[in-house]
Formats: structure tokens, C-alpha cells, sequence
């Protein structure tokens, strides 16, 4: 079975400093989907990034961007000039691109931002 | 806004009885998804539907049932509610299955007292 794990329960960083999230995953499927969702404390899940595993190039989304290591099945988060909006429970997701498609969360990571 | 819809926000009710959580998904998409959020277990996968028909379960008890409609709404049916059942339940919807991003409501949040 697939499992997602978050080693960071909770981390802060300064106001417009830079973090990385960690995240590992074990799968033995070759193609499957890698997501980071956050989750502010409205409770929203929001899609932040989305990475193919096929795909050797590391997702970006404006500030967020992902280091897709595949073969140590490693899926980090790293946030640039982070802003107060940023603090939110962050969570990595995996999915198998199979047709069973639920996504497999991890626990989590709440991230803090210091004014 | 994700476009997926949920209703109601929140619900309390007592133990033993029976609830129903609606979901609308976003315009066009045919799967629908229900996670349960709790402290404990964290986020699970509970169900999908595809345009109607039960696609794939995860850890959903005998107690908790679920249909999409025609229309495609989906509806999660949970009874003889127990404490335990106190969680966040989202809805999430993707325009056909296996390739395509899930967007996700904004929950409802159940208490069981």
C-alpha cells in the first residue's frame, strides 16, 4: 500500500524567508500524481502544486515550487518570500494514476509565518 | 472558490441518529470523491463515484453509505452516529477519473454529541 509521510509537524519561518516542507512517499507504481494541498484555517483544502511523475521537470507555481526527487521518492515544498497568507496546515498528496485514483494524504505540516 | 459545493457547513446532532451530507461538484465534472477529517485518523478516503456508479471505497464503515444522482450531486448517508464520528467531511470532484486533479469543497463539519 502507499503511504505519504510528513516529518515536520509544525515549522515557522520569517516573514519573506524562504521554507522547504519535506515530504516522503513509498509506491512501487512508476506513474502516479504528487500533490501539496493547503489547508488555511477557513478549513479549505486548496490545490497549491501538482507534479507528474513522469515528468522530470520540478512543478512551479509563482512562489511555490517542488524538488521531485523520484528515485528516493522524495516530494518537497519549498516557499519563496513568504507572506502571513501563507500559514496554513500543508499537506503532501499522492495519487496512483490508476483507476483507483483516491488520493493518500499525509499528516500534515502547520506552518507558521513570524512577522 | 473551487466550484465544489457542500451543505450544510455544519451539523450537530446526538448520537444514534442519521444524517445527510450534500455535495454539488463543480460544473462538468462526473467523479466525486468523500474524505473524513479527523484529529486522529487524519484525512481518509472514504468513496468515490463515477457519473453515477460506486468506483472505488477506502475505509468507510457499514454504517456510512453514499449515491450520485442523475444529476450528479452526491449525497453521504451516516447512521447510528457514533462520538467517534466527529470529523470534517469533504467532498471533492474531478471532470472524469484517473488523470485529473480533484478539487475540494469547503466541508462540513459534523459533531456528534
Amino acid at each position: 500500500a502507499q503511504t505519504v509521510t510528513q516529518s515536520q509537524p509544525e515549522m515557522s519561518v520569517q516573514e519573506a524567508e524562504t521554507v522547504t516542507l519535506s515530504c516522503t512517499y513509498d509506491t512501487s507504481e512508476s506513474d502516479y500524481y504528487l500533490f501539496w494541498y493547503k489547508q488555511p484555517p477557513s478549513r479549505q483544502m486548496i490545490l497549491v502544486i501538482r507534479q507528474e511523475a513522469y515528468k522530470q521537470q520540478n512543478a512551479t507555481e509563482n512562489r511555490f515550487s517542488v524538488n521531485f526527487q523520484k528515485a528516493a521518492k522524495s516530494f518537497s515544498l519549498k516557499i519563496s518570500d513568504s507572506q502571513l497568507g501563507d500559514a496554513a496546515m500543508y499537506f503532501c498528496a499522492y495519487r496512483s494514476a490508476s483507476r483507483d485514483d483516491k488520493i493518500i494524504f499525509g499528516k500534515g505540516t502547520r506552518l507558521h509565518i513570524l512577522p | 472558490d473551487s466550484g465544489v459545493t457542500q451543505t450544510p457547513k455544519h451539523l450537530i446532532t446526538a448520537t444514534g441518529q442519521r444524517v445527510t451530507l450534500r455535495c454539488s461538484p463543480r460544473s462538468g465534472d462526473l467523479s466525486v470523491y468523500w474524505y473524513q477529517q479527523s484529529l486522529d485518523q487524519g484525512l481518509q478516503f472514504l468513496i468515490q463515484y463515477y457519473n453515477g456508479e460506486e468506483r472505488a471505497k477506502g475505509n468507510i464503515l457499514e454504517r456510512f453509505s453514499a449515491q450520485q444522482f442523475p444529476d450528479l450531486h452526491s449525497e453521504l448517508n451516516l447512521s447510528s452516529l457514533e462520538l467517534g464520528d466527529s470529523a470534517l467531511y469533504f467532498c471533492a470532484s474531478s471532470t472524469r477519473t484517473g488523470h485529473e486533479t480533484q478539487y475540494f469543497g469547503p466541508g462540513t463539519r459534523l459533531l456528534v454529541l
